[in-house]
């Protein structure tokens, strides 16, 4: 069946520092989302990627999906304490459902 | 609109009792997904309905675990009898989907089990 590596498992920065989150899939994607999931919450969709190479912005956010469609990561620009919670990606290989890496988990400190 | 409703949002019980988790999907969402959550295997999908009718139950993990949903805005996740091991938050999740793919999904607010 099909494996989502993501790594690392956890990062910690200091408030303002970048901060990058990949994710490798063993198959094929026909299209890859991110989700972001704040502590005790539920997780919430970020974006959904789906042509090879794809790069979308959403404000400090950067997503990228890799040219082979098996790859893709999350930037993060100048963190903030805001952005503290687990990032998820989650890989659709074309069958309607998707399959959720283990996450990422941010700690921002101030 | 109230999004995704689930219930109970906790439930303790012992071990060999019946559990039955409740959600209601966004209205005019025709996908509906059952997760669950643990720190060891992160988030599995149990079973996938599209229009009502089960699609993808290759992730419930045995026959204890059951799920139905007889209507558009109703689906039940049952386990009987429950064990420890089946500690766990469990999310519900639908989308709105249009032909083959995946979409966004909705997650609810999840019910958190504790069976002891």
């Amino acid at each position: 069946g099909q494996q989502v590596m993501q790594i690392p498992q956890y990062q910690h920065v200091q408030e303002g520092e970048d901060f990058t989150t990949y994710c490798n899939s063993s198959t094929t994607l026909s299209n890859i989302q991110w989700y972001k999931q704040r502590p005790g919450g539920h997780p919430v969709f970020l974006i959904q990627l789906v042509k090879s190479g794809e790069v979308k912005k959403q404000k400090r956010l950067t997503f990228q999906f890799g040219e082979a469609k098996k790859n893709s990561s999350l930037h993060i620009t100048a963190t903030q304490t805001t952005d503290v919670g687990t990032y998820f990606c989650a890989c659709d290989s074309g069958y309607s459902t998707l399959t959720f890496g283990k996450g990422t988990m941010l700690l921002v400190s101030p | 609109d109230a999004g995704v409703i689930q219930s109970p949002r906790h439930e303790v019980t012992e071990m060999g009792q019946e559990v039955t988790l409740r959600c209601k999907p966004i209205s005019g969402h025709n996908s509906l997904f059952w997760y669950r959550q643990t720190m060891m295997r992160g988030l599995e999908l149990l079973i996938y309905f599209n229009n009502n009718v089960p699609i993808d139950d290759s992730g419930m993990p045995e026959d204890r675990f059951s799920a139905k949903m007889p209507n558009a805005s109703f689906s039940t996740l049952k386990i009987q009898p429950s064990e420890p091991r089946d500690s766990a938050v469990y999310f519900c999740a639908s989308s709105k989907t249009q032909g083959a793919g995946s979409y966004e999904q909705y997650f609810g607010p999840g019910t958190r089990l504790t069976v002891t």
